[in-house]
């Protein structure tokens, strides 16, 4: 069995600072992991992902995230939160078998100040 | 341009209808999945189609159905069955193999 852990439902920054969301997982199989970015009524778009090459991966819109298996974790990172960032995001994780179904958390919503 | 489209964008339907919420996608793509999400539930898979004329069940899947007969299209019907289907619905599809999925721009079905 699969899940995901979205710690914090809610993350509020302001513009400029950092941007922390957390994510852990648990896979009883080396797992596939996926960050994803949802604007209000849209659907979801990939930001990154991770399938078993380097332990940092980097996105678009300048993020990053790094696989740390020690830790089961996924944190989402960006050095300087933008506006435009402000969004819900979705950690997910597949662990593999014959169909590679994805395991959704339950979300972040992040909020830029300004 | 690639993609998967989903329509209508809205949909209103009275208690007690059935509604089928269309999903099409010229990605090529062999998987094709469907969510339901609700605030502050993340996405719930209802059914998934991994080839044309085969499906599975999600974690949700009472009281909606679906149906594969080509690659392209993987239509969901909501049922009067369904409890609550008020909900906003997602439509996805995956190459094979451990890959991201794509998602459509979803349909935010109401019922009264």
């Amino acid at each position: 069995a699969q899940s995901v852990t979205q710690l914090g439902s809610h993350v509020s920054v302001s513009e400029g600072a950092l941007v922390l969301l957390r994510c852990n997982y648990s896979s009883s199989v080396p797992p596939y992991l996926f960050w994803y970015v949802q604007y209000p009524n849209q659907g979801l778009q990939l930001l990154l992902k991770y399938t078993s090459a380097a332990t940092l991966v980097k996105g678009i819109n300048g993020f990053e995230a790094e696989f740390k298996k020690s830790e089961t974790s996924f944190h989402l990172t960006k050095p300087s939160a933008h506006m435009s960032d402000a969004a819900e995001y979705f950690c997910a994780v597949s662990a593999g078998g014959s169909n590679y179904k994805l395991t959704f958390g339950k979300g972040t919503l992040l909020t830029v100040n300004p | 341009d690639g993609g998967i489209t989903q329509s209508p964008k809205y949909l209103f339907r009275k208690e007690g209808q059935n509604v089928t919420l269309s999903c099409e996608q010229n990605l090529n793509h062999d998987a094709m999945y469907w969510y339901r999400q609700d605030p502050g539930q993340g996405l719930r898979l209802i059914y998934y189609s991994q080839i044309v004329n085969d499906f599975q069940k999600g974690d949700i899947a009472e009281g909606y159905s679906v149906s594969r007969e080509k690659k392209e299209s993987f239509p969901l019907t909501v049922t009067s069955a369904q409890k609550n289907p008020t909900a906003f619905y997602l439509c996805a599809s995956k190459a094979g193999g451990p890959y991201e999925q794509y998602f459509g721009p979803g349909t935010r079905l109401t019922v009264t």
